[in-house]
């Protein structure tokens, strides 16, 4: 699996929007886009996924640049119930999830 | 639906005892999958199933973890004899097909430690 880049930690203010970003210079073309996030003392959930355009659900938007070496999840307006760990995972084919180390965001109130 | 379900949540053993981690997936799910979390090694996935048969184990870390699917229902992961660094939280997950989008819905996980 192609390797992910991710800032260690982040912070931000309850309902201003978050944009959480990741690098993944060696993407290949078949690579969608993935973010699982983990709430404290929780298991990942899935967040949202993409291939190449933007995408939106009720959760959050992915902006995928135009060359897909990179991508920024967006989260329109942050609660503090989305202070977790962010990870940007790409897949292929596999099943299996690669995990990095993610992006711990943190929310003031 | 109730989601993965994972028991027992926490569980306390001494160095040398038979461990026995316990996984219901999502009704209707074809994928489980178990991983492992620790401070050191973040997540990493243990071995996964593909209806009931093992795929891919070479995640397992050694001959004292095995891990079963006797029925579509029902996974277990065991450490015998557990060590003190299998301390760690085991999560089990399931999803639907096998195709590159398909998500993991993953239990509550259960917390091990080893002294």
């Amino acid at each position: 699996d192609a390797k992910t880049t991710q800032p260690n930690s982040m912070e931000s203010n309850e309902e201003e929007p978050v944009h959480l970003p990741c690098n993944h210079s060696t993407i290949s073309g078949t690579d969608y886009i993935h973010w699982y996030r983990q709430l404290p003392s929780q298991g990942p959930e899935y967040v949202i996924h993409g291939l190449t355009s933007n995408v939106n659900n009720r959760m959050a938007s992915l902006a995928i640049a135009e060359d897909r070496k990179s991508s920024t999840l967006i989260l329109h307006r942050a609660t503090l119930r989305d202070a977790a760990v962010y990870y940007c995972i790409l897949r292929r084919g596999a099943q299996k999830l690669v995990f990095g180390q993610g992006t711990r965001l943190t929310i003031n109130p | 639906d109730a989601g993965v379900i994972q028991s027992p949540r926490h569980e306390v053993t001494e160095m040398g005892q038979e461990v026995t981690l316990r996984c219901k997936p999502i009704s209707g799910h074809d994928y489980l999958f178990w991983y492992r979390q620790t401070m050191m090694r973040g997540l990493e996935l243990l071995i996964y199933f593909n209806n009931n048969v093992p795929i891919d184990d070479s995640g397992m870390p050694e001959d004292r973890f095995s891990a079963k699917m006797p029925n579509a229902s029902f996974s277990t992961l065991k450490i015998q004899p557990s060590e003190p660094r299998d301390s760690a939280v085991y999560f089990c997950a399931s999803s639907f097909g096998g195709g590159p989008t398909d998500t993991q819905y993953f239990g509550p996980g259960t917390r091990l430690t080893v002294l």
